[in-house]
């Protein structure tokens, strides 16, 4: 497999609480990126990490923010719950610059 | 205009059948291309790279034409286990973002 776990696999959130999710990289690799991914569409990028630094955003607010701690593992954070942040929420791990991304197998956030 | 559109879906093609899905993006400069699988509330999996001059694996074919900014994926003989959702995806001049269309769902039946 990718070598890439996440967690939790499936959690249930009401409006106005916080979620974190977990993810840990492939072993040497050192960015991390988290995707978005509604139902019935394509996966939208949020944020990518490299060397425990953003670099590089994706048209999402603020209350959506991330880690990258030392060893490459991240998190991501979403504040304020609203009903339309129910996805599947997907992290990759690589190197720089390389292609193409290998996904974890994701955590289904459902908000109520 | 989304970066990358794709055909809507679902397509439903009997075992056997060739199936052709297509999608265009809107970044001229974008450098790579791919397609990934999708199996129902999985995780995207890498299905193959697109190379300027065409690439084949297998069953699969994948094609890119940059001066229409057009890519392709064909499948023949299809089989049961390639149902799944299979999304054309760019890589944006952002680092290391994908960009991904909607998706087309493919269901290949007896």
């Amino acid at each position: 497999e990718t070598g890439v776990t996440q967690s939790p696999t499936h959690l249930i959130k009401t409006r106005g609480q916080q979620v974190t999710l977990r993810c840990s990289s492939q072993s040497g690799h050192n960015t991390v990126s988290w995707y978005q991914q509604a139902l019935g569409q394509g996966p939208q990028f949020i944020f990518q990490y490299y060397r425990e630094e953003e670099n590089g955003r994706g048209n999402f607010p603020p209350r959506f923010s991330g880690l990258q701690f030392p060893n490459y593992s991240s998190e991501l954070n979403v504040n304020a719950l609203e009903l339309d942040d129910s996805a599947l929420y997907l992290c990759a791990s690589s190197l720089p610059n390389t292609n193409p991304l290998f996904f974890g197998e994701g955590s289904r956030l459902t908000v109520l | 205009r989304k970066e990358v559109e794709q055909d809507p879906g679902p397509f439903n093609v009997p075992e056997g059948a060739t199936v052709a899905f297509n999608c265009t993006y809107s970044n001229s400069a974008s450098q790579s291309f791919f397609w990934y699988r999708q199996d129902c509330r999985k995780e995207p999996k890498l299905l193959m790279s697109v190379y300027s001059s065409g690439n084949e694996d297998g069953r699969f074919t994948a094609q890119l034409n940059r001066a229409s900014q057009y890519i392709s994926l064909l499948i023949r003989d299809s089989k049961l286990s390639d149902s799944a959702t299979y999304l054309c995806v760019v890589k944006g001049d952002q680092g290391g973002k994908l960009i991904f269309g909607q998706g087309t769902e493919l269901s290949v039946k007896p």
